[in-house]
């Protein structure tokens, strides 16, 4: 079965670029999710199939996917970003979903 | 509004049951497959299980496999969680989420782009 992996924490300062990785053998060859989960709260969709935004998620957040890893860029990091973000892949195989283990975004 | 409510949520004892629910609005449920994903306190989010838009399609994850059933009723807008045998490491905060589909409009991959907010299930002696 699929492992989808990602670095437990980031940390940024204000102003800067904070970029999160997601890895998993053929994960250039999935389409991947990405979702933000402030305290308390249910997640939030920020970034479906590899790059696109859904309404209403700020242009600051941008992905990317190309061989063993994908990658959620946040530019001009504010302090509202800190959450965990999760990545998420589908396995066609099961009709599984997938969850990385989240990575803990600080700002600094 | 468009959103999903759990609930059903609650202290049960090992070895007990429990049934969620999760009632949706705002869309028309019958057209959305609907999953169920769970957090464990100070966890990650870990998939539960999902079903087709008409149930004629059902995935479990292995570790609740033969001791929880995932089902629906379209006509009352609802997506059900039974759950038996239940142990400790099943403890979590439990969400609804409604599926999408991606791979734009392929349909070769899919994703959550709404979900609701949580019941608790906490399983204890």
């Amino acid at each position: 079965s699929y492992v989808v992996t990602q670095p437990p924490s980031v940390s940024v300062a204000p102003g800067e670029t904070a970029r999160m990785t997601c890895g998993e053998n053929n994960i250039g060859y999935k389409s991947v999710h990405w979702y933000q989960q402030k305290p308390g709260q249910a997640p939030v969709l920020v970034v479906y199939d590899d790059s696109d935004r859904p309404s209403g998620i700020p242009g600051r957040f941008s992905g990317s996917n190309s061989g063993s890893t994908a990658t959620l860029t946040i530019s001009r990091v504010e302090a509202g970003d800190e959450a965990d973000y999760y990545c998420q892949v589908w396995d066609s195989s099961t009709n599984h979903v997938l969850f990385g283990g989240g990575t803990k975004l600080t700002v600094l | 509004e468009v959103q999903l409510v759990e609930s059903g949520g609650g202290l049960v004892q090992p070895g007990r049951s429990l049934r969620l629910s999760c009632a949706a609005s705002g869309f028309t449920f019958r057209d959305y497959a609907v999953h169920w994903v769970r957090q464990a306190p100070g966890k990650g989010l870990e998939w539960v299980s999902g079903i087709s838009w008409n149930g004629g399609s059902i995935a479990y994850a292995d570790s609740v496999k033969g001791r929880f059933t995932i089902s629906r009723n379209n006509a009352r807008n609802s997506l059900y969680l039974q759950m038996d045998s239940l142990r400790a490491d099943d403890t979590a905060l439990y969400y609804c989420a409604k599926l999408s589909c991606g791979g734009g409009g392929g349909c070769n991959t899919w994703y959550f782009d709404l979900w609701g907010r949580g019941t608790l299930v906490t399983v204890s002696s």
